[in-house]
């Protein structure tokens, strides 16, 4: 299995740019995860999926952020504007049985 | 809501110095616990998890931990550590059932020769 795929690895875009980070789960997982991970405060769930349909997504900071998963095999988590702050690794999260997470390499976001 | 808390950000170790790094949690009832490393540029990966049974976990690379439920903890523990241990670790907590992980904010352990 070629586990949670996620791109890109690295992006680097200025301030109001539009980001799309994009997750690919392990194909039979039914939950899919998005984590922010900051040096000041760690890693915090933004927004969970069972079936594809949203559960929780009071940790998305503001409305500036989105995610999306049109499918089993595919979601996008989008910032829009971005901003500094926004500044983070990214990290999607697939499981089939929580909470047994198995998590993507991450995406570095980074934003002037 | 719950929470946990790491109390140590970083901690540097001499090879062969022992390890023990804290965790506690808030929530009162039925819990699951684990410990992840994040080694340098890679992804979360699992070290250890405490569902039910033995409280004192065994996990890979010959870390452990044990579940103290009177004290809300779940430190993690190695007798040795090696130059290859310098990683951040996350201690994480979820209720029963199908429930996210909660993380804590992390340990960063450096080991030197």
């Amino acid at each position: 299995d070629a586990g949670v795929i996620q791109s890109p690895r690295h992006e680097v875009t200025e301030m109001g740019q539009e980001v799309t980070l994009r997750c690919k789960p392990i194909s039979g997982h039914d939950y899919l995860f998005w984590y922010r991970q900051t040096m000041m405060r760690g890693l915090e769930l933004l927004i969970y999926f069972n079936n594809n349909v949203p559960i929780d997504d009071s940790g998305m900071p503001e409305d500036r952020f989105s995610a999306k998963m049109p499918n089993a095999s595919f979601s996008t988590l989008k910032i829009q504007p971005s901003e500094p702050r926004d500044s983070a690794v990214y990290f999607c999260a697939s499981s089939s049985s929580p909470p047994r997470v198995f998590f993507g390499e991450g995406s570095r976001l980074t934003v002037l | 809501a719950q929470s946990v808390s790491q109390h140590n950000h970083h901690v540097i170790l001499s090879e062969a110095a022992s390890l023990e790094l804290g965790c506690n949690y808030s929530y009162g009832g039925t819990v699951n616990l684990f410990w992840y490393v994040q080694y340098p540029g890679q992804h979360l990966q699992l070290l250890l998890k405490y569902f039910s049974g033995d409280p004192l976990v065994k996990g890979i690379k010959g870390f452990e931990a044990e579940f103290i439920k009177s004290k809300f903890s779940f430190n993690l523990r190695k007798p040795s550590v090696q130059w290859s241990d310098t990683a951040e670790y996350f201690c994480a907590v979820s209720l029963s059932g199908n429930t996210p992980l909660v993380f804590g904010k992390g340990t960063r352990l450096s080991v030197i020769a």
